[in-house]
């Protein structure tokens, strides 16, 4: 069975330009969540979709970044414009029930994001 | 909400039991408590979860007093590439809204030497 499927692996962009991330979650699971991963940290949730509704997107920069999951299936997540802080590696996981924070999380391999 | 605490980093040999216990004293009823394993340039990858006393899979096993208030995971034996980040987490089954549920932290980096 294919995993989490993420593209670019890897972007470099120079500061003010705009970029787009791209997740395929596992087939038939139903939430799908993108976290930021700072060097060093743990990764830091951003927006955690069921289907199509963002359910949690309370640590999402809303000035910058922004969000989809169209027709429930795969999500591009956008930062417009960049600024060099926002350099990390961006994750998305899967899980495969609705509801509640605790069921098995499936991650890509991420997309490795540096700003100049 | 709970919010967890790790050892920063921890150091083993080749074959020795690795225990990273995790402090969680404001766990909830609800609470469930999930361990996840991060190797360099990859994603977390799920390992065990429990709610109470003890639960063993293949990978580890994970204690849990009767207060819940911490939690051990036990990796047994491990090899050179037992060598990651481990992150503990807990969250309430019920809860929409992140708050710590989904908080990773910075998690122990575990090194094992031959």
């Amino acid at each position: 069975e294919a995993g989490v499927v993420q593209s670019p692996r890897y972007k470099i962009i120079e500061k003010k330009q705009p970029v787009a991330f791209w997740c395929n979650p596992i087939s038939g699971h139903n939430t799908l969540y993108w976290y930021r991963q700072n060097l060093g940290q743990g990764p830091e949730l951003l927006i955690r979709y069921e289907n199509e509704e963002a359910v949690d997107d309370s640590q999402l920069p809303k000035d910058r970044f922004s969000a989809e999951r169209l027709k429930g299936v795969d999500s591009t997540l956008k930062i417009q414009p960049a600024e060099l802080g926002d350099s990390a590696v961006y994750l998305c996981a899967s899980s495969l029930e609705l509801g509640g924070t605790t069921d098995e999380q499936y991650f890509g391999p991420g997309t490795r994001l540096t700003v100049t | 909400l709970a919010k967890t605490t790790q050892p920063i980093s921890m150091d083993s040999y080749e074959g020795q039991e690795v225990n990273i216990t995790c402090s969680h004293n404001n766990i909830a009823t609800n609470d469930y408590i999930t361990w996840y394993q991060q190797f360099p340039s990859q994603g977390p990858r799920f390992i065990i979860q429990g709610y109470k006393t003890k639960v063993t899979n293949e990978v580890a096993s994970l204690f849990i007093p009767a207060d819940r208030k911490s939690s051990t995971l036990s990796l047994p034996r491990v090899s050179l590439s037992d060598t990651a980040v481990y992150y503990c987490l807990v969250g309430d089954i019920h809860q929409t809204n992140s708050g710590y549920a989904l908080n990773f932290g910075k998690g122990t980096s575990l090194l094992v030497t031959p």
